[in-house]
């Protein structure tokens, strides 16, 4: 059982540059959400998936789309990055019902020059 | 939006007992809380729903107090290994799925 995977596990883009980061559970969990954390933010939801097929924003949605490509894969695109997205991206995924607790992937730490 | 923790970093020694606080300006239907090593990914240490219940976890308790909107993590005889950042997440009803989360309290416990 790997839990949630995360790739890459750094990455470094130049402005207007676009990237994918990938996010992988094998849980079988319906729920999904990628969060992004910047000191002194703590973590602020992006976007999240409550079931395959469904995508929601969170609080800070404004320059990345997101997709359920299926039940285990959880994907977040930035089109034009800018420097404001330098951050460190965590993905992680829930199970249904009275499963409670959030499993978050090792992270992704990007930065945009 | 984003529940309030206080305080915003507390250093204690191992052994003494330390209380991390959130509060929301909204109603709350439930409150987690995460613990996050440096460098490392958040992880659930436990919930408490609506209902004023209280949790435990080895020497880590929590209180939930839905009228003030309010939550409370109790570290009793603190060790080395509690030390990290806390996090309260905090959910509005229990339909939408989503946490919110608050900006953390640094907490070290030194020899």
């Amino acid at each position: 059982n790997a839990g949630v995977t995360q790739t890459p596990k750094f990455q470094v883009l130049k402005t207007g540059q676009s990237m994918t980061l990938q996010c992988a559970q094998d849980m079988n969990h319906n729920s999904m959400y990628w969060y992004r954390q910047d000191p002194g933010m703590g973590l602020r939801l992006i976007y999240y998936s409550a079931s395959e097929g469904t995508t929601d924003k969170g609080e800070v949605p404004n320059g990345y789309n997101v997709s359920r490509l299926n039940k285990r894969e959880f994907s977040l695109r930035l089109e034009s990055a800018a420097p404001s997205q330098t951050s460190v991206y965590f993905c992680a995924s829930k199970g249904l019902g009275g499963s409670y607790e959030q499993y978050f992937g090792p992270g992704t730490r990007l930065t945009v020059t | 939006q984003q529940p309030v923790q206080s305080p915003q970093a507390v250093i204690l020694r191992e052994g003494e007992d330390a209380v991390i606080n959130c509060s929301s300006s909204k109603a709350l239907y439930s409150v987690h809380w995460y613990r996050q090593k440096h460098g490392e990914a958040p992880v659930f240490l436990m919930i408490l729903l609506k209902g004023g219940e209280q949790k435990g976890h080895d020497k880590i308790s929590a209180s939930f107090n839905e009228k003030k909107q309010q939550s409370s993590l109790y570290l009793t005889a603190s060790q080395l290994s509690y030390s990290g950042t806390y996090f309260c997440g905090t959910e509005k009803n229990g339909a939408t799925n989503k946490l919110i989360f608050g900006t953390g309290t640094l907490l070290a416990v030194q020899p």
